[in-house]
């Protein structure tokens, strides 16, 4: 079957603008994650919902990003006023909802600011 | 807080030669260990995972409490090996806490 989708795949914002970026989780995935990649760095963990209830936004590095996962399904990352250093490859994952179920990762959204 | 230490960026092997990535851990709990790979163009996807046990590619990983390590090793490189591969800890709440990587090239 069709595994995690995002998009877009590539993305130029100039500093300040929005941006919003797009996962569609595996089909009855409950759990979805957002990761952020900077360049030479490991996955660095965001936000969790399970179904549309986001139970964790400890890793969301200021008030300008937020997510939503209204109907428990496609989720979205969205910052504002983007800055130089919010240049990174974001990652969505989605798992079947137990606790240390394998995430299974799409193929990441790569952000450039200008 | 939990930590995740890979301290090798590269790690250059011939084919054949054995592997062993390098993986420590700072966690208080009793944490839930992985090793995470990403091939060239393709997505981050699950390599093994500490509690099946299991030998995926002829990939071995054991926990070492004591040592706090994780260490992910092959007794004979192939070149389709070469990847970039992360060590990720999941302290019980399903979010992942991954090294900064260790890119693995295994020369002919």
């Amino acid at each position: 079957g069709a595994g995690v989708s995002q998009s877009p795949r590539y993305k130029v914002a100039k500093r300040g603008q929005d941006v919003a970026l797009r996962c569609d989780p595996i089909s009855g995935h409950v759990s979805l994650f957002w990761y952020q990649q900077a360049l030479g760095q490991g996955p660095e963990f965001l936000t969790y919902f399970q179904n549309e209830a986001q139970l964790d936004k400890s890793g969301l590095p200021s008030d300008r990003f937020f997510a939503e996962r209204p109907e428990g399904s496609v989720s979205t990352l969205k910052i504002q006023r983007t800055q130089q250093e919010d240049s990174a490859v974001y990652l969505c994952a989605s798992s079947p909802g137990q606790i240390t179920d394998t995430q299974y990762f799409g193929p990441g959204t790569r952000l450039t600011v200008l | 807080a939990q930590r995740v230490t890979q301290p090798e960026k590269l790690l250059s092997v011939f084919k054949g030669a054995p592997v062993e990535l390098k993986c420590n851990y700072s966690y208080s709990g009793s944490p839930e260990l992985f090793w995470y790979v990403q091939y060239s163009r393709q997505r981050l996807q699950l390599l093994l995972r500490h509690i099946s046990r299991e030998s995926i590619k002829g990939f071995t990983a054991d926990l070492n409490k004591g040592e706090t390590s994780f260490h992910l090793k092959k007794p004979f490189a192939q070149e389709e090996d070469s990847a970039m591969y992360y060590c990720a800890l999941d302290s019980g709440y399903s979010t992942l806490t991954f090294g900064k990587g260790t890119m693995l090239l295994v020369s002919p």
